[in-house]
């Protein structure tokens, strides 16, 4: 069965204590995988997509990386406004030319001044 | 990245009553939107795909006599909450998926439906 697990449930950080999310998948054709910020009350913000092991995207203090088993989301001296919910998911192709979007239950973010 | 919005932001019913909930892709076409539910603390859980021109796909144990989603243009997805009840309160999200070799995939801003 296709599932996406991520870790932990939930962080407390200082600011400026850097930390990582992970974000581990057992799935069959894989096309890419996903990670979201999401804050209360609004839709996912997309943040960076990864297609293949190996790969590293940037973007200010986040850093995503992927294998062939999990992702890693890096956050570098974390300010309060990067408190968020960070939401992995994983983009499957299906028969017929769909795709399936499989998500993790996000880890909450919370940074503390 | 492509621009979605939803209609309306919330909305607040009575029990029993029927609401539309919109989602516009604002700069590409869309053959293909999905429609997330997502309770409070919970990850999004699909409900439907919705296809231009065609019958939604429910996802198991949605039902879709209740649910009713119309895919009338390639720019519009509407999501209709039929008789809804309490327990029909949620976070109601879309998606659009990118086309062609692009696998992007952007979210609309959500709806907080409240039934009372």
């Amino acid at each position: 069965e296709d599932q996406v697990t991520q870790s932990p449930e939930a962080l407390r950080l200082q600011e400026g204590e850097s930390s990582s999310l992970n974000c581990s998948y057992t799935v069959s054709g894989l096309r890419g995988l996903f990670w979201y910020r999401q804050d209360p009350g609004k839709g996912p913000e997309f943040l960076f997509t990864l297609y293949s092991a190996g790969e590293e995207k940037e973007k200010e203090r986040l850093k995503a990386t992927l294998t062939k088993k999990e992702s890693f989301l890096h956050i570098t001296a974390p300010k309060p406004e990067d408190s968020a919910t960070y939401l992995c998911a994983v983009l499957l192709s299906l028969s017929g030319g769909y795709n399936k979007l499989i998500f993790g239950a996000g880890t909450r973010l919370a940074v503390h001044p | 990245g492509a621009v979605v919005s939803q209609h309306p932001s919330w909305v607040i019913c009575k029990s029993g009553t029927s609401v539309k909930i919109e989602c516009r892709s604002l700069d590409f076409q869309a053959t293909t939107m999905f429609w997330y539910r997502q309770f409070p603390k919970q990850s999004l859980m699909l409900m439907a795909t919705s296809n231009e021109g065609s019958k939604a796909t429910y996802e198991q144990g949605v039902e879709k006599d209740k649910f009713l989603i119309n895919h009338a243009s390639l720019t519009l997805s509407t999501l209709t909450v039929t008789s809804a009840h309490p327990e029909d309160s949620s976070f109601y999200i879309c998606r659009v998926s990118g086309t062609g070799n692009s696998y992007e995939q952007y979210f609309g801003p959500g709806t907080r439906l409240t039934v009372t």
